[in-house]
Parts: structure tokens; C-alpha cells; sequence
């Protein structure tokens, strides 16, 4: 079946850039997204990528896609401590309706 | 409303009890989504609908659970004998049509079988 893996955890110093990766496993995903939890919060959409593309930039995010490899990245650049949350990996395609598969979530510790 | 509604916030059961879930999504929404998210664990998928029909019950965990939709609006996930492995926190989204660019979650309901 289709399947989303993501490291569980990534801890980065305020200020530098955080990169988090994901890799899935279905070829027919349209849309890759990220989301972010913050603690005690829902899922909320942070950006998300057309399969069609390789690259999306919004702001301090880039999201970046190797389509061959089923690879997915989210660099946020100046990460503050406000940045601290879980980050969710997420495809989505058309199979008899559409259907999004989530990966286990990475949590993103910002040390001071 | 303004986002999607879940009720109860929590929900605190004895083991071989049934519990009803239910979703409010924002209106006009047509696609909504039952995942679940165990303590450490990453979103599953449950069930999804389209309108009042679901084209995909593959997620759900086994006969105990099931789902429905009334008037392509609010749903109720029923789990029927609930079992300790049921305790999770039940996330319910909503999407425009059935094009996720963005799904909208709801704060999700705890689920705690003691």
C-alpha cells in the first residue's frame, strides 16, 4: 500500500535552516504537502507542491521534489523557536476518490 | 461554521462500550476525512467521503468501526466493543470538493478506553 516515512525528530539552533525529508512510495501522488502541528493545535496546511514541479518557495519555506526518487523536502531558513512543532509529509492522489496519506510526523526541537 | 467542529473534545469510556464521534465540517465542503493519531504515532487513515458516499473505507481497523454522512455535512465514526488499542486522538478534516489542495482538521476528539 501506499506509505509516507519521515525522521521522527530534528533538533537545529535558532537561526539556522532546518531541512526535513520525506520519501513516499506512491508514484501517483498529484500533491505533496506539508503540515504542521503545533502542541495542542490541529493540522494546518503549510504549503503544498504540485507533482509537476520540482521547486515552491513561500517566504522562510522552500519545498523542494525529486519526483524519480519519491523525495520531498521542507528547508525552513532562520528557524525561530516559534517553529517548533511536529511537521507532517503528506501525498495525495486519485484513487477512486481522493485520498491523502500522512507519514509519522517529525518533530522539530529550536534550541535558543 | 468558521472551521471544523468536533465533539466531545474528550471522551473517557470503559472497555466493550460504544462511542459515537462526531464532525461538523466547514459548509460547502464536500470531501471529509476520519484519520486517527495514536500517542507518537503518524496520522491514519480511516474513511473518506464524498458527499454522503465513501468511495474508501480501507483504513478502518476492523467490523467494531464504521462511519456515516447524513446530508453531505456532519459525521458520526461509531466504534462499537471499544478496545484499549482504540485510544487515540480521532482527527476529523474537511476539504472543497474533492481536490485536497488544503484539507482543514478539526482539533480532534480523545479518545481514552480504560
Amino acid at each position: 500500500g501506499e506509505d509516507v516515512e519521515q525522521s521522527l525528530f530534528l533538533s537545529v539552533r535558532e537561526g539556522d535552516s532546518s531541512v526535513i525529508n520525506c520519501t513516499y512510495t506512491d508514484s501517483s501522488s498529484t500533491y505533496l504537502y506539508w503540515y504542521k502541528q503545533e502542541p495542542g493545535a490541529g493540522l494546518q496546511l503549510l504549503t503544498y507542491i504540485f507533482s509537476n514541479m520540482d521547486m515552491k518557495q513561500d517566504q522562510r519555506l522552500t519545498v523542494l521534489l525529486n519526483k524519480k526518487d519519491k523525495h520531498l523536502s521542507l528547508r525552513i531558513a532562520d528557524t525561530q523557536t516559534g517553529d517548533s512543532a511536529i511537521y507532517f509529509c503528506a501525498g495525495g492522489s486519485y484513487t477512486g476518490g481522493f485520498k491523502t496519506i500522512f507519514g509519522a510526523g517529525t518533530r522539530l526541537f529550536v534550541k535558543a | 461554521g468558521a472551521g471544523v467542529s468536533q465533539s466531545p473534545s474528550n471522551k473517557v469510556t470503559e472497555k466493550g462500550k460504544d462511542v459515537e464521534l462526531r464532525c461538523d465540517p466547514i459548509s460547502g465542503h464536500t470531501a471529509l476525512y476520519w484519520y486517527r493519531q495514536s500517542l507518537g504515532q503518524g496520522l491514519e487513515f480511516l474513511i473518506y467521503f464524498q458527499g454522503n458516499s465513501a468511495p474508501d473505507k480501507s483504513g478502518l481497523p476492523s467490523d467494531r468501526f464504521s462511519a456515516e454522512r447524513t446530508g453531505g455535512s456532519v459525521s458520526t465514526l461509531t466504534i462499537q466493543r471499544t478496545q484499549q488499542e482504540d485510544s487515540a486522538v480521532y482527527l476529523c478534516a474537511s476539504s472543497l470538493l474533492s481536490r485536497n489542495t488544503e484539507a482543514f482538521f478539526g482539533q480532534g476528539t480523545r479518545l481514552t478506553v480504560v
